[in-house]
């Protein structure tokens, strides 16, 4: 099976770009999708299919891809995104899922 | 809205049975390809497995760690998914999630004792 490698973390001040990025071999051929997870809540859908975004998803969340890797950037971070931060993605013969380990987000 | 409803988690002994349900409300269904994921304490989420739609073949696919001890289907007249989970380890506890699309449900937690 093959592995998604996201940083275990990353800071940034409040109004900056930060960006989380996701590594793995299949990416140029499969889908990415993107989850914030806030303690003791469920996953939040962020990006789906790479760089779509839900419609309940501020615009300063977007995702990109370029190879094999993918990143999520949140521009003009808030206190609010202090989260985790985890990426998904499938096999290429779509019959299992692997999450990227986690990024853990912190706002200075 | 569309929401949906996990339940079913609680205490069980390394060895036991327990089945968790999903239930879906809001939306179509029926279509709807399913995944449960688990996330142990402190640590990250984990695919558990997934069922497609009867459209598309209903289809399911297990992760390594629960094949042959964990089993999914649906009941599309009642918008629900189950997992049934055999064979407990004390590994397999964690927070349990069902999925579609872009929702999540709010997770339920099981505990296997040894």
């Amino acid at each position: 099976s093959y592995e998604l490698t996201q940083p275990p973390s990353v800071s940034v001040s409040p109004g900056q770009t930060a960006r989380i990025t996701c590594s793995g071999d299949a990416l140029p051929k499969v889908y990415a999708f993107w989850y914030q997870q806030k303690p003791g809540q469920a996953p939040l859908t962020l990006i789906y299919k790479d760089t779509e975004r839900p419609s309940e998803i501020p615009e300063r969340f977007s995702g990109s891809s370029s190879g094999t890797t993918v990143t999520l950037t949140i521009s003009g971070v808030q206190a609010e995104d202090e989260a985790d931060y985890y990426c998904q993605s499938a096999d290429p013969n779509d019959t299992y899922w692997v999450f990227g380990g986690g990024t853990k987000l912190t706002v200075l | 809205e569309a929401q949906l409803v996990v339940s079913g988690g609680g205490l069980v002994k390394a060895g036991g049975s327990l089945r968790l349900s999903c239930a879906a409300s809001g939306f179509s269904f029926n279509d709807a390809w399913v995944s449960w994921v688990r996330q142990a304490p402190g640590k990250g989420l984990e695919w558990v497995g997934r069922i497609k739609s009867k459209s598309h073949g209903g289809t399911i696919d297990y992760a390594a760690p629960v094949k042959g001890r964990f089993s999914i289907s649906r009941d599309d007249l009642k918008d629900t998914i189950y997992l049934q989970m055999d064979s407990l380890k004390t590994e397999d506890t964690a927070v349990y999630y069902c999925t579609i699309s872009d929702l999540w449900g709010q997770g339920t937690l099981v505990t296997v004792s040894s």
